[in-house]
């Protein structure tokens, strides 16, 4: 298993700005995902993000709105630009470990409310 | 596409009773099957995986099965408790690009 950690947990912002969501694992790990989950929704990918590679997006999401980084295999941010009411939502990321039977683990999640 | 379908979305039952949280999945084609737990506001956790060549696992009071040509998996817990309140996602994992497919859960209510 792996102990992810997420900053920040919660914040509220205001339209038009920009929030940059962290995401911190305690090993090593190939493949980074990215989800957002909207109220009383499920899950839906935004991203993949592997490191030394550009982030592969999901239909419905771009790259101008939500870049990511992956500086390395512990790290990565999910940027959340110019943002609306409608990105109101918690962002989730996941890893997968390389050989693990595809397991996937969260982090705890960062709550979005746009003002 | 893969679509995942978890009904009820919400189940109230009564402390001690013994309970069935059904998935369906259109695409039998998977790798393995993920149970997850998530508590109001929080982030998701891990109850079990079933990989597509097992028919079922267990953890402590839960237990999850998969038949795959039926696209179907269920989770059984058993004995529940208040603190098993929470919504209840399973997710398929198709290996397309590593793509997990979530369903929209089942909010459970034990009450006391």
């Amino acid at each position: 298993s792996a102990v992810i950690s997420q900053k920040p947990s919660r914040d509220i912002c205001q339209r038009g700005t920009s929030l940059t969501i962290q995401c911190q694992v305690d090993s090593q790990v190939t493949m980074m995902f990215w989800y957002r989950q909207q109220p009383g929704q499920s899950l839906t990918l935004i991203a993949t993000a592997n490191q030394g590679s550009e982030a592969t997006y999901e239909s419905g999401f771009v790259i101008d709105k939500f870049p990511i980084s992956r500086p390395n295999l512990t790290f990565s941010t999910l940027t959340v630009s110019n943002m609306s009411p409608e990105d109101s939502s918690i962002y989730l990321c996941s890893v997968e470990f390389a050989g693990a039977l595809y397991e996937q683990y969260f982090g705890p999640g960062t709550r979005l409310t746009v003002t | 596409k893969q679509e995942v379908t978890q009904i009820p979305a919400a189940l109230s039952v009564p402390e001690g009773e013994n309970l069935v949280l059904n998935c369906s999945f259109t695409d039998s084609a998977i790798y393995n099957l993920q149970w997850f737990r998530q508590d109001p506001g929080k982030g998701l956790t891990s109850l079990l995986l079933i990989q597509s060549s097992q028919r079922e696992q267990t953890s402590g009071r839960l237990n999850a099965s998969l038949d795959k040509s039926s696209g179907r998996s269920t989770l059984y817990i058993a004995a529940s408790q208040p603190g098993d309140s929470a919504t209840y996602l399973c997710a398929v994992y198709t290996g397309a690009n590593s793509k997990l497919t979530f369903g929209k859960g089942i909010t459970l209510s034990v009450r006391p």
